[in-house]
């Protein structure tokens, strides 16, 4: 384990349904970092969040709506979703606010599926 | 913009060979460069951090080697086994911000 959890593990939902993906740090990290890993195509960064202000957005559709209330929690909010959006979503988090500088820890991810 | 290539996509040997991964960047100016592990269905294991810096790191039987210069990085694994068998990845952090962008990674299968 190593100290990020997520919530779901897997997740189906149609294209009009409103979800949200839950990811938790036990390591008392700054950064937390939502990525998207989708088949054939490299891990992408979609968000980071240093003490719970985003600083880093990679042209990601409106579609995916980032919260971050805490240092420890992220949340990805999903509403009127693509079936190109299914998907393995990944949390990560690092010790402050320069996650290039350090390693990251990541979660297990969440399996999205889209129909 | 950057971009990360990694050489083989898949790779199958025996027991105990040792190997060498390779991952190629266009842009040299990286913060650093990290390679992870990452079995299937879950996610990524850090292996080992470089900072650009650095020309190398070590942990146990892995050693990744940094060349900023020629925008290359190998990792190097010795005496391989069964366990090792995993995708990974290569990531570089720029100078920029936090936007690290991984290569597509190397599939390894180590038989026994």
């Amino acid at each position: 384990e190593t100290g990020v959890t997520q919530t779901p593990r897997h997740l189906v939902m149609g294209m009009t349904n409103k979800k949200s993906l839950k990811c938790e740090q036990h390591l008392g990290h700054n950064a937390m970092y939502w990525y998207k890993q989708s088949a054939k195509k490299p891990l992408e960064l979609m968000f980071v969040y240093n003490f719970k202000e985003q600083t880093e957005n990679n042209s990601v559709p409106s579609r995916f709506s980032p919260e971050c209330p805490n240092s420890s929690h992220l949340f990805l909010h999903l509403h009127t979703l693509q079936p190109e959006d299914s998907a393995l979503y990944l949390c990560a988090s690092s010790q402050g606010t320069s996650g290039g500088w350090e390693t990251q820890y990541f979660g297990p991810g969440t399996r999205l599926l889209v129909l | 913009k950057q971009e990360v290539t990694q050489i083989p996509a898949a790779l199958s040997v025996p027991e105990g060979e040792n190997l060498v991964l390779n991952c190629s960047f266009t842009d040299s100016a990286i913060y650093n460069l990290q390679w992870f592990r990452q079995d299937p269905g879950k996610g990524l294991t850090s292996l080992l951090l470089i900072q650009s810096s650095q020309r190398e790191q070590t942990s146990g039987r892995l050693n990744a080697s940094l060349d900023k210069s020629s925008g290359r990085s190998t990792l190097y694994i010795a005496a391989s086994q069964p366990g090792d068998s995993a995708t990974y990845l290569c990531a570089v952090g720029d100078n920029y911000g936090q936007n690290f962008v991984f290569g597509p990674g190397t599939r390894l299968s180590v038989l026994p």
